[in-house]
């Protein structure tokens, strides 16, 4: 059974930094790509942020040079190290793992990890 | 970029009712559209892929159709526990993005 578990989440004040990780269970890690998908209080999904079981890196324009993805698949970890964080940015983070390649759906998730940008 | 229109934004719905949702996309997209559904404070579910697989485990009172620019997820029968949103999401190419999510009320 696929499990995927954050963490990471907590308050923190505008232009602060917080990382997030994603524990990955029940299925070869290295072979799939993986994902920070986001829901804002009032808003939809966003996709965030996506790596692919070879590296490359997709980001929404909204955190571009803001936030950084990485895996580790070693330990089976994803993180997603959030910097200058701005009150829009105020979500739950959900880790997604992406069906079978080449499609772009998710077919896992996460319970997901709620950041708080508030001062 | 393609854009995802998803409709309605909310309906009310009687139990037992169908109940359809529909996706547009401003190109075409072959069937490269996935549906998901958001309960209150859970994480998203898969329910469809390529516009019209059930995923596993899904109940077979959600059906999905539709290729290239326009998409539909109906509810044969609307069940008390089908109360969440729903979510289209186009895959073809990135940006991988989602429908602005329809909330589903009994």
């Amino acid at each position: 059974e696929v499990q995927l578990l954050e963490s990471g989440g907590d308050l923190v004040q505008p232009g602060g930094s917080l990382r997030l990780s994603c524990a990955a269970s029940g299925f070869t890690f290295s072979n799939y790509a993986m994902s920070w998908v986001r829901l804002a209080p009032g808003k939809g999904l966003e996709r965030v942020s996506s790596i692919a079981s070879g590296g490359s890196t997709y980001y929404a324009d909204s955190v571009k040079g803001r936030f950084t993805i990485s895996r580790d698949n070693s330990k089976n970890i994803l993180d997603l190290q959030m910097n200058s964080l701005r009150a829009e940015d105020t979500a739950v983070y959900y880790c997604a793992k992406v069906g079978p390649p080449p499609v772009g759906y998710y077919d896992s998730w996460g319970q997901g990890t709620l950041v708080t940008v508030s001062s | 970029d393609i854009q995802v229109t998803q409709s309605p934004s909310a309906l009310s719905a009687s139990v037992g009712d169908r109940v359809t949702i529909t996706c547009r996309t401003s190109q075409g997209i072959r069937n490269n559209l996935a549906w998901y559904q958001q309960k209150p404070g859970k994480a998203p579910k898969l329910l469809i892929y390529d516009a019209a697989t059930l995923q596993s485990g899904v109940p077979s009172r959600f059906s999905g159709s539709g290729s290239g620019a326009e998409f539909t997820l109906s509810i044969i029968s609307l069940q008390p526990e089908d109360v969440a949103t729903y979510y289209c999401q186009k895959y073809n190419s990135a940006p991988w993005s989602f429908g602005q999510g329809t909330k589903v009320e009994i």
